[in-house]
């Protein structure tokens, strides 16, 4: 059980650019999950997956915003024409299919966009 | 509408002090999850405790112990003799269910403790 992992750690972009990132959860998790935590916040919820289906989006999420988790293993979030309110870490996390199942999360992916 | 309120957004204490985070929730369901991760320095949110809505024992756990009251919506985190390494960002969470009837976890803005040798 190598954990959560998330790829890159840290990206620097100009404005207008557009990124993504990659989250690869717990093998035998069927449930993954992206949340983007800004300074001083606790983690805002953002999209999740059961498998491969999306089954929830928030209204943060923008349409600059889209993710996919192709096959029900590992996910990209890309955001296209980033903005200076993108800047944040975006924290990919993985659970088993059962509610009181705990998230368990990857490092994060820090993003700066200039 | 479903919430996590962590008032409290920075404690500091002297080392061996008890400690005490607050966490107060608002949720429709009779049956919801609570959750307290930490997340340290280093960043990456650990997972601490799960706590059911129809178990209101309270739990202990070495230095840690949790106090969950329905009647008061709050699920309480008490850190007793605190160490240098307890300093973090504890956050609470819930599993809640969403209006297309699947659940997501909403978290609290969390409380940063720095325990002070």
């Amino acid at each position: 059980d190598t954990g959560v992992s998330q790829d890159p750690r840290h990206k620097i972009t100009k404005r207008g650019q557009n990124v993504t990132f990659r989250c690869d959860p717990i093998s035998e998790h069927n449930r993954l999950y992206w949340y983007r935590q800004t300074l001083g916040q606790g983690p805002e919820f953002l999209t999740y997956f059961q498998n491969e289906a999306q089954l929830e989006k928030s209204r943060l999420l923008s349409d600059r915003f889209s993710a996919e988790r192709p096959k029900g293993s590992f996910s990209t979030l890309e955001i296209q024409r980033t903005e200076q309110g993108d800047s944040a870490m975006y924290l990919c996390a993985s659970s088993l299919d059962s509610r009181e199942g705990h998230l368990f999360f990857g490092p994060g992916t820090r993003l700066t966009v200039l | 509408a479903q919430k996590v309120t962590q008032a409290q957004t920075e404690i500091s204490v002297v080392e061996k002090e008890d400690v005490t985070l607050d966490c107060v929730y608002e949720t429709r369901d009779t049956t919801y999850y609570l959750f307290w991760y930490k997340q340290p320095p280093s960043g990456e949110l650990v997972f601490l405790i799960r706590r059911n809505s129809f178990d209101e024992q309270n739990e202990i756990s070495g230095r840690y112990s949790w106090n969950f009251q329905k009647s008061t919506s709050s699920f309480n985190f008490t850190i007793t003799a605190s160490q240098v390494v307890d300093s973090a960002v504890y956050f609470c969470a819930l599993s809640d269910f969403t209006t297309s009837g699947t659940y997501k976890y909403i978290f609290g803005t969390g409380t940063r403790l720095k325990v002070l040798a």
